[in-house]
């Protein structure tokens, strides 16, 4: 089965210093994977997703994740983190079942100090 | 174009209860899918329906039951409400569900137990 980890559960960083979100999936085939932010009382957000092809993918807000098949892992990073980044983010891979069900990680909550 | 939308957004319940959720997919989506987020448990997947039939189900008790309509708009039922039930219920919508296929989340539905 299908399984995400995201080892840190809070982070918190200075606005404008670097960013570097950990995930680790565990998938039989080539993962479907996917970033999503959850800012408070609302809905999940798209970052970006990986299905194949070039192993760096850029996303939305200057967003960006490495796919590294030999260490199962996808990484999301910023080079320079706005107070507006605050917020919730999860990995997630595709679902066994037509990859269509979505795994998600516990998440990562991402504080922001000024 | 509207995104998806989910009624109510929030609720209050009495444990036996039973609830119905609503949501209205992007126009042109054909796949929604369910999901529940708690703090213990994440974000689990509940269903995906596609052309008003289920496609795809998570791991929850036969409590949990969804349909789709012939416009694409979707209910879920909870019956015989538990504590355990109050949730974040959120609703992603799809072109066709396939892989390459974005979901779009909306903002969710708060469901409190008591």
């Amino acid at each position: 089965a299908q399984s995400v980890t995201q080892p840190d559960i809070h982070i918190t960083v200075s606005e404008g210093a670097s960013l570097e979100l950990r995930c680790n999936y565990s998938y039989g085939a080539t993962p479907y994977l996917f970033w999503y932010v959850q800012s408070p009382g609302q809905g999940l957000q798209l970052l970006l997703k990986y299905f194949s092809g070039d192993t760096l993918v850029q996303g939305i807000k200057g967003f960006e994740a490495e796919f590294k098949r030999s260490q199962s892992s996808f990484n999301l990073r910023k080079p320079s983190v706005h107070w507006s980044d605050a917020a919730e983010y999860f990995c997630a891979v595709g679902g066994d079942t037509g990859r269509r069900a979505l795994t998600f990680g516990s998440g990562t909550r991402l504080q922001v100090q000024p | 174009k509207a995104g998806v939308t989910q009624t109510p957004r929030y609720l209050i319940k009495t444990r036996g209860q039973q609830v119905t959720l609503s949501c209205s997919p992007i126009s042109g989506h054909r796949s929604v899918s369910w999901y529940q987020q708690t703090p213990g448990q994440g974000l689990q997947f509940l269903f995906e329906y596609f052309s008003e039939t289920q496609r795809n189900k998570g791991n929850f008790p036969g409590r949990f039951s969804g349909r789709q309509f012939s416009n694409s708009r979707s209910e879920m039922n909870v019956s015989t409400l538990e504590l355990g039930d109050s949730a974040l219920y959120l609703c992603a919508s799809s072109l066709e569900g396939g892989t390459g296929d974005e979901q779009y989340f909306g903002p969710g539905t708060r469901l409190t137990v008591t």
